[in-house]
């Protein structure tokens, strides 16, 4: 089936480790992104990337980082520099041949203890 | 810098009843898409509605519709019949038709519908 599969669902981990969400495609679409959704704060934008070895940073990209090998591929890695993780996790991508709508995985739950 | 904002934190509205969400963005874009999206508690992302920025004429999906006041910068999402199924965060959301596919969302309303 064609979709957008984000792992680990829950994710706990301890101060001071970083941790990798995985975002995998398999749309064909070209852009892809990562967003974190806070109580009262809607989805902020952390990266995103319009093609494969290129990304742009997005509103809260501190702490965060991101690489684009793969079309299919976009994985988010939370720093230790990030001060404060937890929070939920989404992943996007967009396609040209849409109207304009993103696609979303399911999400991810980081809870840092 | 692109920003949408959403000035009502939590709303409420009667089974069958019309309910009416507001958001504004500012943008020097000239071209762009505005979008509603609708979040219920499985937080799976729904594209409820969307509107290209050089069309006019308001989009409407069945029981929902916008108001898109260009000049104004204000894109409203209006429901009529009001379903409990609607019960949901509904977020407004602006992307640039440039090129850029910076995507960007306001902070949401949390619709509730009473029976």
């Amino acid at each position: 089936d064609g979709g957008i599969t984000q792992s680990p669902k829950y994710l706990f981990r301890k101060e001071g480790q970083n941790v990798t969400l995985s975002c995998e495609q398999n749309l064909n679409h070209d852009a892809m992104y990562w967003y974190r959704q806070d109580p009262g704060q809607g989805l902020r934008l952390i990266y995103y990337s319009q093609i494969v070895n290129d990304f742009q940073k997005g509103d809260i990209a501190e702490g965060y980082s991101v690489s684009r090998e793969k079309k299919e591929s976009f994985p988010l890695t939370v720093t230790s520099a990030q001060k404060n993780p937890t929070a939920f996790y989404l992943c996007a991508t967009w396609g040209l041949a849409g109207h304009g709508e993103l696609f979303f995985g399911e999400g991810s739950r980081l809870t840092v203890l | 810098a692109q920003t949408v904002t959403q000035s009502q934190p939590e709303m409420s509205v009667q089974e069958a009843e019309t309910v009416t969400l507001s958001c504004t963005y500012d943008t020097s874009e000239n071209n762009y898409y505005l979008f509603w999206y609708k979040q219920p508690p499985s937080r799976q992302m729904i594209l409820v509605i969307r509107q290209e920025a050089y069309k006019q004429q308001n989009a409407t999906e069945n029981r929902f519709s916008v108001n898109f006041q260009k000049a104004a910068k204000s894109f409203s999402l209006k429901i009529s019949d009001s379903q409990l199924g609607d019960t949901a965060m509904y977020f407004c959301a602006f992307m640039p038709a440039s090129g850029t596919y910076k995507y960007i969302f306001g902070t949401g309303t949390r619709l509730k519908v009473l029976a």
